[in-house]
């Protein structure tokens, strides 16, 4: 049972565009999330989070976007950059818990 | 200096054999992690485990183990290998309830 889902494994984007990557959850006790960034041979390194007391969490160029009655987060990056092409991976935890739930990722790749 | 240290980076074994992956962080995390990620790419907590309590996933096989000598590592026994278990494994840390710390990942091919 995958709490935590992108539906969209890939994505490309021209260079200098808006890159937006969905995320969807089910477990309405969630209430702390976070994007992670893969490159290949690499482990996941953290990107930005957001609490469930918020709606919006900007760093930089990237900004997550969280729709608690729809339990839908996104990140949007932009402009997006050819380093930007990388996997993406929502998680997902509740704040009784250690355990962070991953969804499957998605492929952002940046066109120059 | 690595933060979250995994070896080895490759192993290849044979079906029914045992062996280990052997996890390091210097961040002074309380909490470590180890995930799996699968043909599909699918990033599945097995274990997490501070010093007072190990947590298992109920789906991970009673012949994966996990291991802590001590607060700074967890290692991960995988007893009588099988194909299934081709992957490539992840140990990761965090403080608890924060964003974790991962490792570069271990990939395992059993043949």
């Amino acid at each position: 049972d995958q709490q935590v889902k992108q539906n969209s494994p890939s994505l490309s984007v021209q260079e200098g565009r808006i890159s937006i990557l969905n995320c969807d959850y089910t477990n309405s006790m969630f209430d702390y999330f976070l994007w992670y960034k893969k490159y290949p041979a690499e482990g996941p390194t953290f990107l930005i989070s957001i609490s469930s007391i918020k709606d919006k969490n900007e760093d930089g160029r990237f900004t997550v976007f969280l729709n608690k009655s729809a339990k839908h987060l996104s990140l949007h990056i932009v402009p997006s950059q050819p380093g930007d092409s990388a996997v993406y991976f929502c998680a997902a935890s509740a704040n009784t818990g250690n355990q962070f739930y991953f969804g499957t990722g998605t492929s952002l790749t940046v066109i120059p | 200096d690595t933060a979250v240290s995994q070896t080895p980076k490759y192993l290849v074994t044979q079906m029914g054999n045992d062996k280990s992956i052997k996890c390091e962080q210097n961040l002074g995390h309380d909490t470590m992690y180890w995930y799996k990620q699968d043909s599909k790419k699918f990033l599945k907590i097995m274990f997490s485990y501070n010093n007072k309590e190990l947590i298992i996933n109920e789906t991970v096989p009673n012949r994966f183990s996990p291991k802590s000598p001590d607060k700074a590592h967890l290692n991960l026994h995988i007893n009588s290998l099988e194909l299934g278990d081709s992957a490539v494994y992840f140990c990761a840390s965090s403080r608890k309830a924060y964003e974790q710390y991962f490792g570069p990942g271990t990939r395992l091919t059993v043949t």
